[in-house]
Formats: C-alpha cells, sequence, structure tokens
C-alpha cells in the first residue's frame, strides 16, 4: 500500500484555469511535507515544507496547504511556464521519507 | 554556486560491466543520497550516509555499493549491471536528515 498518493496523476489545463493537486498520506508521525517540482530532463527542484496542519506557503502562482491526512497545491491562474511534474514528498517517524509518483501538469495557452 | 553535481548524465553499459556514478556537493551537507527514478515507481532511496565514514541502505539497494570518504563526495558504484538497472539516478543533499534536500541533474543509465 502506498504511504503517499498524489492525484490526479495527470491534468492539462488552459491558461488562466487554476486548479488544486492532491498529495494525501498515511504514515504516521509527521514531521514534515515537501513538494517538489520536477523539469522533463531535470532533477527536482525544491517548492515548499510544511510542518503542521493549517500552515500555508506560497510563491508566485502556487499556494500549498497542509491537513493532517493531505496537502494541497493550488495553481491560480497557470501559465505554460508551470508545467512540470510536481512531487510530493512526507518525512515521518524515525527518519524516514517517502515519495509520492507525482502530478504531471500541462498547461495549455 | 554548483549545489549537487552529478556525472555522467547519460551511460550505457553492457550486462555485467561494473561503473561508478559521481556526486558532489559544495554546500558543507552532512546528508547525502542516491535515489532512483523510475517510471510509475517515483524515487525510490538506493543508499544514504549521514557523514563521512557513514553509510547506511535504503530501500532499494541490491547491487548498488557506496562510500563517503570525504563530505563533498558520494559515488555511487554498480558491481554488475543488470537490465533491471536501467533508470534514472539521482544524488540528492541536505543539511540533515528531514532537511530540505537538493538534488542533482539526473545520470540516465541503460544496462542492455
Amino acid at each position: 500500500e502506498d504511504q503517499v498518493t498524489q492525484s490526479p496523476e495527470a491534468l492539462r489545463l488552459q491558461e488562466g484555469e487554476s486548479s488544486s493537486l492532491n498529495c494525501s498520506y498515511t504514515v504516521s508521525g509527521l514531521r514534515g511535507l515537501f513538494w517538489y517540482r520536477q523539469d522533463p530532463g531535470k532533477g527536482p527542484e525544491f517548492l515548499f515544507t510544511l510542518y503542521s496542519a493549517g500552515e500555508e506557503k506560497e510563491k508566485e502562482r502556487l499556494k500549498a496547504t497542509l491537513t493532517k491526512k493531505e496537502s494541497f497545491l493550488h495553481i491560480t491562474a497557470p501559465k505554460p511556464e508551470d508545467s512540470a511534474t510536481y512531487l510530493c514528498a512526507v518525512f515521518y517517524g524515525n527518519n524516514r521519507l517517502a515519495f509520492g509518483k507525482g502530478n504531471q501538469v500541462v498547461v495549455i495557452p | 554556486n554548483a549545489g549537487v553535481t552529478q556525472t555522467p548524465k547519460f551511460q550505457v553499459l553492457k550486462t555485467g560491466q561494473s561503473m561508478t556514478l559521481q556526486c558532489a556537493q559544495d554546500m558543507n551537507h552532512e546528508y547525502m543520497s542516491w535515489y532512483r527514478q523510475d517510471p510509475g515507481m517515483g524515487l525510490r532511496l538506493i543508499h544514504y550516509s549521514v557523514g563521512a565514514g557513514i553509510t547506511d541502505q535504503g530501500e532499494v539497494p541490491n547491487g548498488y555499493n557506496v562510500s563517503r570518504s570525504t563530505t563533498e563526495d558520494f559515488p555511487l558504484r554498480l558491481l554488475s549491471a543488470a537490465p533491471s538497472q536501467t533508470s534514472v539516478y539521482f544524488c540528492a543533499s541536505s543539511l540533515g536528515q528531514g532537511g530540505t534536500i537538493y538534488f542533482g541533474e539526473g545520470s540516465w543509465l541503460t544496462v542492455v
């Protein structure tokens, strides 16, 4: 059973069409939740860290939120340059880290 | 500021050959790790190190070897390459476990 599940797996958006990506987790003892952006042929690039339920972080058109069982990455008025795969990872328990499989986002001009 | 640098970018190996993927970081991070990324599988931890001279196995360590003689370098060795090791490999570092992870650009390895 996956400890971190991201949905939807793939998403096509029109430019300007806001949407949200979901990262749900089943681990106990969450110590931090990370969001990364990965462009094709590149390594993941850090976006946000969230530590406790209710916390929110923003960067340009992206906003990450955290509840006790899931995190959302909201993309507001996306542009084509927001096209990427977004990865979620949870740090929990005895220094354990688990990644989700990613949300592939394509923004169409 | 180079961050995490890994080489080579691309490599084709024959089954049974050995090779080393190089990784270096210039951020004075104690924690370094190697991941592989396969379609539909997400990032999986191969080996990690919490400091010079200290290494440990991750989720998928079989067929790989690591060492950490300096803080900066963390090479990954494939002992006898198998087609199942065809993957994209990422080296990563962070100040400590649970800290922000910085990834290298990736190494695409094909084993034929």
